[in-house]
């Protein structure tokens, strides 16, 4: 019955490992988003994708790569994580804008990802 | 680019009213945004304001105005379960832009 499920809720990882972060949503929706919730709470967008396509990458190193096998998944790999990397991961999504008023993003119940 | 300027806390009593302050500077802006998120939560979508005036949503109210860039929450009635942080967030193409966020802290 979750509208955007993400999984694992927790990772707990070593530098140098190579991690994935799994989001699907049920809502319909055709844009999903990876936000990034540092220790400050500050939300920050990362990427955008719309009907499986890359809309917005917001200069993230190239260690992260989202991967979108249709508009109802989207998934981050994350590869020789780095302890700045350690953050909560939020997974997204929207309807298409215009078509709802009320213009809510559906957000995951995120992933916090520890590097040590 | 985008920026937004919020206040860092609140605090207040039980069954008081906060008003939460929130502006802005972005090239291009569909409306304006305010989500609430508990600690170890997700953020969750409060309201939305394209248009100028007040939206009305039972406690909690939002509203913008468009020429000033500028936009409040008002929290009514509060509760403790409203110790929360507040995020407004700003739209335009393809992403939410947030501001820094508000911790509200609701005492007895």
């Amino acid at each position: 019955d979750t509208a955007v499920s993400q999984t694992p809720k927790y990772l707990v990882t070593q530098m140098g490992n190579d991690k994935s972060i799994k989001c699907e949503q049920n809502l319909g929706h055709d844009t999903m988003y990876w936000y990034k919730q540092d220790s400050k709470k500050f939300l920050k967008i990362m990427f955008s994708y719309n009907n499986k396509e890359l809309i917005i990458n917001e200069t993230v190193p190239n260690r992260f790569s989202p991967k979108s096998p249709d508009k109802a998944h989207l998934n981050l790999h994350i590869n020789s994580l780095e302890l700045g990397d350690s953050a909560v991961y939020f997974c997204a999504s929207s309807p298409p804008s215009g078509t709802n008023v009320n213009y809510g993003y559906t957000f995951g119940s995120g992933t916090r990802l520890t590097v040590v | 680019g985008q920026s937004l300027e919020q206040p860092s806390e609140v605090t207040a009593v039980e069954g008081a009213i906060v008003q939460i302050n929130c502006t802005y500077q972005t090239s291009g802006f569909y409306g304006l945004s305010w989500y609430q998120q508990h600690d170890g939560g997700a953020p969750t979508f409060l309201s939305y304001n394209a248009l100028d005036g007040l939206e009305e949503t039972g406690r909690f109210s939002s509203f913008l105005s468009r020429s000033d860039s500028y936009g409040y929450l008002l929290l009514q009635e509060l509760q403790m379960k409203d110790s929360a942080s507040y995020f407004c967030a700003v739209r335009n193409d393809y992403k939410l832009s947030f501001g820094a966020g508000t911790t509200v802290t609701v005492r007895a």
